[in-house]
Order: structure tokens, then sequence, then C-alpha cells
């Protein structure tokens, strides 16, 4: 079992590039989560998501933030025109279920850093 | 409002001290309460849930209802602890809310 697996572990972007994050669950799971870690401020909830649905997007900024998680393939975190306070680490995680008692499973994480 | 404060952004220790990592949480409802553990630029790992009572690598952590807190414990520190550790509780739509974490620093 492979885990959660996200892509690619480091991206450089340029002010006002797009930036698009990957992120597969584990297998089985099918509810994936996404989370921003900043310096000094721990995690940061962004979006919950199940295949094909978006089930809670409030940590989401309203602009240039998108995220996806299509019947086939893995969930897609998508930022345009990214400035430099876009840089952190972002990072994925799946359960099997959205009461699971097993907590969630996190990937190693995409740095991005906007130069 | 749903929140998880972890009042301690560092906590320094010697190595065979207690540790304690405090956490507090704000939740209308009954709780369901998580520690994670991120070592250096690793992933997160889940350390231990409230449900299952249970000791990992020595740590313990009790939901005190009346206090709303759900404190991490361990009797003697090891300097393999040294990490960022996380509390989280599960909000009403499912995801999990983390506080902002407490660095713990074991030294020799």
């Amino acid at each position: 079992n492979a885990g959660v697996m996200q892509n690619p572990r480091h991206l450089v972007r340029r002010r006002g590039q797009e930036a698009r994050l990957r992120c597969s669950p584990m297998k089985g799971h099918s509810h994936v989560y996404w989370y921003r870690q900043l310096p000094e401020e721990g995690l940061k909830f962004m979006v919950y998501l199940q295949k094909e649905n978006i089930i809670d997007e409030s940590g989401m900024p309203k602009e240039r933030f998108s995220a996806e998680f299509p019947k086939e393939g893995p969930s897609i975190l998508r930022i345009q025109q990214v400035v430099r306070g876009d840089s952190a680490a972002y990072f994925c995680a799946s359960s099997r279920g959205q009461g699971s008692i097993y907590g969630y499973t996190f990937g190693s994480g995409t740095r991005l850093t906007v130069v | 409002a749903q929140r998880v404060t972890q009042p301690e952004k560092l906590l320094s220790v010697f190595k065979g001290a207690p540790v304690e990592l405090k956490c507090n949480y704000s939740y209308s409802g009954s709780p369901e309460l998580f520690w994670y553990v991120q070592y250096s630029r690793q992933r997160l790992q889940l350390l231990l849930r409230h449900i299952s009572r249970e000791s990992i690598k020595g740590f313990t952590a009790d939901l005190n209802k009346g206090e709303t807190s759900f404190h991490l414990k361990k009797p003697f520190a090891q300097e393999e602890d040294s990490a960022m550790y996380y509390c989280a509780l599960r909000g009403s739509q499912g995801n999990l809310i983390f506080g902002k974490g407490t660095k713990l620093s074991v030294k020799p």
C-alpha cells in the first residue's frame, strides 16, 4: 500500500504562473482533504472533497484557488496567478469515510516556492 | 465555534523529564480528538486518538470534557520525541481542525 502520494514534492513557480498540485489517496479511501502549512501558523484546512464533489471549501481563498477530485485520477489543487504569499507546504490527506475513526493518512506534501 | 488551541509554540525539556503538551478545544457536541506528530520534514502521522484510549510510544492523552482539554503526556521524554505535535478535532463536516502545533525539543 503506497499510502497517500503527492507530487511534485517541490514546485517552483514565478509570480503569475499556475501551480498544479496532485494527490492520489490511499487505496480504498474516497475522501480527500487539502491543508496548507505556513511557518508559525500550523495547518490550515482548505478543502474537503469526495469523488466528483466538494463537501467543504470553507478554507479556500475565494480567488485563484480551486480543487477537484474527479471520478478517475488524482485530486488536483490548482492555484492560478501565484503570488509570493502562496509559498507554503501543501498537504493532502485521505480517509476511508467521513466518520472514520482512524483519522487521516497524510501525504508527504508539496512545497511550493513562488519566486 | 469549532476551535483547537495549543498555547505553547515551543516546549523544551531535558531527556528523562516529564512532558505535557497542552490542547484545549471548543466544540458543541461530543468531540472526537486526535494527536498527530510531524518529525523533521516528514509527513504528519497519527499518534493517537481519544476513542481508543491507547498509549503510543509512551504517550497518553485523556479527554477532559469539563476542562475541554486533551493534553498529551509522557512521563519520560526521549531525544527522538523531538518533533512538531498537532492536536486535532473532527469538525461537524468531517474535516479535521488542527491547532497551531507545539514544537517539542528534548535536550540530552
